[in-house]
């Protein structure tokens, strides 16, 4: 069974810029999530989808950062426009359904600001 | 919000030696889930706990659900190289509309050779 796949798996910007990250959760989970990694710390939830429609988003700064899943399937994270204080490793996850919370984590994309 | 405490934040020890890693929360949690994470890897799944005084073994390790099912533990007997890595306890409710996974800081630990 093929994995969740994340690209890219680096990627470096200069503050202000824009930057997209991609998800695609293993085939047939109906919940997806994004977390942001700050060096050194736990994953903290950005924004969480059943299916195409949002669960929970409220820890995602929301002037900066959207997110979207279309179709259900993948899933694509931007931030615009970035601050240093973006810097982190952002993890997409899969579960099966909501209510059994056995997540499946991609290796995440590692984003440095300058 | 509801908040997880992971004590140590570092850990550093022989191999062979025995160790414990806590999770604790002023919140009641529906379950309770222990994630391991290597560099440059996603968490990985060890073992997930449901019912308050629940005990799951998995080899060298037994984690613990506490009886009032807010906080938790994960003891490692007989450590080795290979346990060295992040440790993450993350908190499930499946109350309301959330089903939300909520991580710990987690507890980074090096076992040297």
């Amino acid at each position: 069974e093929a994995g969740v796949a994340q690209s890219p798996r680096y990627k470096i910007i200069e503050k202000r810029q824009s930057v997209a990250f991609w998800c695609n959760p293993i085939s047939g989970h109906a919940t997806l999530y994004w977390y942001q990694q700050i060096l050194g710390q736990g994953p903290k939830l950005l924004i969480q989808f059943q299916n195409n429609g949002v669960v929970d988003d409220s820890q995602l700064p929301k002037d900066r950062f959207s997110a979207e899943r279309l179709k259900g399937v993948d899933s694509t994270l931007k931030i615009q426009p970035a601050k240093l204080e973006d810097s982190a490793v952002y993890l997409c996850a899969s579960s099966l359904v909501r209510w059994n919370t056995e997540a499946f984590f991609g290796q995440g994309t590692r984003l440095t600001v300058v | 919000t509801q908040l997880l405490e992971q004590s140590p934040q570092f850990l550093s020890i022989q191999e062979g030696e025995n160790l414990t890693v806590y999770c604790n929360s002023s919140s009641v949690f529906s379950s309770l889930q222990w994630y391991r994470q290597e560099p440059g890897e996603g968490p990985v799944l060890l073992v997930t706990v449901v019912t308050g005084g629940e005990v799951k073994k998995l080899k060298r390790l037994t984690f613990q659900f506490g009886d009032a099912r807010k906080d938790s533990s994960l003891h490692i007997t007989a450590a080795q190289t290979g346990d060295t890595g992040l440790y993450l306890c993350a908190g499930v409710n499946y109350g309301g509309s959330q089903g939300n996974l909520i991580f710990g800081k987690g507890t980074k630990l090096s076992v040297k050779p």
